[in-house]
């Protein structure tokens, strides 16, 4: 019963560097989320998308991309990252657009 | 955009007293969800409501949806330790999810 998982736990990057969070749910969900929250902070949308090769913009996409080649999997990209990137990040996903979500647990991103 | 607002954001609380975190949205949302973190974990699904007027209650926990559909309440009675963490409310209306900032919740026992 994994529900949402997101890989890695933590990550330490250097300014400049690449990375993939990865986030897959076996749910069958077509909605797929990602936030960003800041410490001590709520929660900001990154992407979502509504199924499969469907992506959108949400709050704070730049310096983000995502794909959605499946219905499982939902990666995020951060091409070149920057301080202002370090966060916790979770990703989430639900079988409607209006149903509740179902979040994983998270990755601690710090960038140096 | 749509915004939702939550007060207050932080709140001490003694053990056992009550505690209750408000949420005002600035349109009239379809339904509203409840969700709660604990410290270091994720946020976890309490709620949804969704008619107006709508009142829910789970144990100690009482959940209120506005007359007008644009503000909503949770209530604690008999705060206890293992209520601390932040309660955060999240509006739906025109196809979009919104966060309210969130009330940490902290209890001293």
């Amino acid at each position: 019963n994994a529900g949402v998982t997101q890989t890695p736990k933590f990550r330490i990057l250097k300014i400049g560097q690449s990375m993939t969070l990865q986030c897959t749910q076996d749910m069958n969900h077509n909605y797929m989320y990602w936030y960003r929250q800041d410490p001590g902070m709520g929660l900001k949308l990154i992407y979502y998308s509504v199924g499969a090769g469907i992506t959108d913009k949400g709050e704070v996409p730049n310096g983000y991309n995502v794909s959605r080649s499946t219905t499982e999997d939902f990666p995020l990209r951060l091409e070149l990252a920057a301080p202002s990137q370090t966060s916790v990040y979770f990703c989430a996903s639900a079988t409607f657009a209006d149903s509740p979500l179902h979040f994983g647990n998270g990755t601690r991103l710090t960038v140096t | 955009g749509q915004q939702v607002m939550q007060i207050p954001q932080y709140q001490h609380v003694q053990e056992g007293e009550d505690f209750t975190t408000y949420c005002n949205s600035s349109t009239t949302l379809s339904n509203i969800q409840w969700y709660k973190q604990r410290p270091g974990g994720h946020p976890v699904f309490l709620i949804q409501l969704v008619k107006s007027g709508e009142v829910k209650k789970q144990k100690r926990l009482t959940f209120q949806f506005g007359e007008a559909k644009k503000n909503s309440s949770l209530h604690i009675t008999a705060t206890q330790t293992t209520d601390v963490g932040t309660y955060f409310c999240a509006g739906y209306a025109g196809n979009m999810l919104t966060f309210g900032g969130g009330t940490r919740l902290m209890v001293k026992p």
